[in-house]
């Protein structure tokens, strides 16, 4: 099984709400990621969890949080989001986050529309 | 940081093989040199990865210059379903920025 799964699809919401993306796998990978993707353009990375701490966070604004329940799970908590923040959110995860041979899977996705 | 180049877009006809290149002359001894494809609407897809010698999969076939500057993807038979944009990506063998990071890539158009 080389499925990582996100959770939902689609979400739209609204500036003031809050809102969270889920991302679950079940390789037994210690890293986990969190990728921003607008349309036409490559993914860029926003967050890499390593054995559940946070390890990387590319300068995203806080209004993006990130939380690694447990090894298994990752979420990114959504607040006060920016109609500029609309974009495909994907979820990855690898063995480990320090080995540059190790094959990275990523989810499908969580299409996100701020209104 | 280590970057690649590669062609923005590429055609092939269905059933021929494909060879997508990749330059990568900054690369560095430990740098994998990593193969991801996107179709529309759906998360990046491994391909296939090497460091110096050229790899063989179910997907493709990855051949890698002797000095390691240059590398290059085959499809050996496209299909309508390879049509994707294919990223050629650096990853780092030292330091903190190992992470997986993506350039512009290579829109493949398969024609029937």
């Amino acid at each position: 099984d080389t499925e990582v799964t996100q959770t939902p699809k689609h979400l739209v919401m609204g500036m003031t709400n809050k809102k969270s993306l889920k991302c679950e796998q079940h390789m037994g990978h210690r890293a986990m990621y969190w990728y921003k993707q607008k349309a036409k353009k490559p993914p860029e990375l926003m967050f890499v969890y390593s054995y559940e701490k946070l390890s990387i966070n590319e300068s995203v604004p806080s209004r993006f949080s990130p939380e690694c329940p447990n090894s298994s799970l990752l979420n990114l908590h959504l607040h006060a989001l920016q109609p500029e923040d609309s974009a495909l959110y994907l979820c990855a995860s690898s063995q480990e986050a320090g080995f540059s041979g190790n094959t990275i899977y990523f989810g499908e996705g969580s299409w996100l529309t701020v209104v | 940081d280590a970057k690649t180049t590669q062609p923005n877009s590429m055609e092939s006809n269905e059933e021929e093989p494909v060879h997508l290149p990749c330059n990568h002359s900054t690369i560095s001894g430990t740098d994998y040199i990593h193969w991801y494809r996107q179709l529309p609407s759906q998360g990046p897809e491994y391909v296939i990865h090497g460091l110096t010698s050229n790899v063989n999969n179910r997907m493709a076939s990855l051949a890698i210059a002797e000095d390691r500057k240059s590398s290059t993807l085959i499809l050996h038979r496209a299909t309508l379903r390879d049509a994707a944009v294919y990223y050629c990506i650096l990853r780092l063998g030292s330091g903190s920025a190992r992470q997986l990071t993506f350039g512009s890539g290579t829109q493949l158009t398969v024609l029937p």
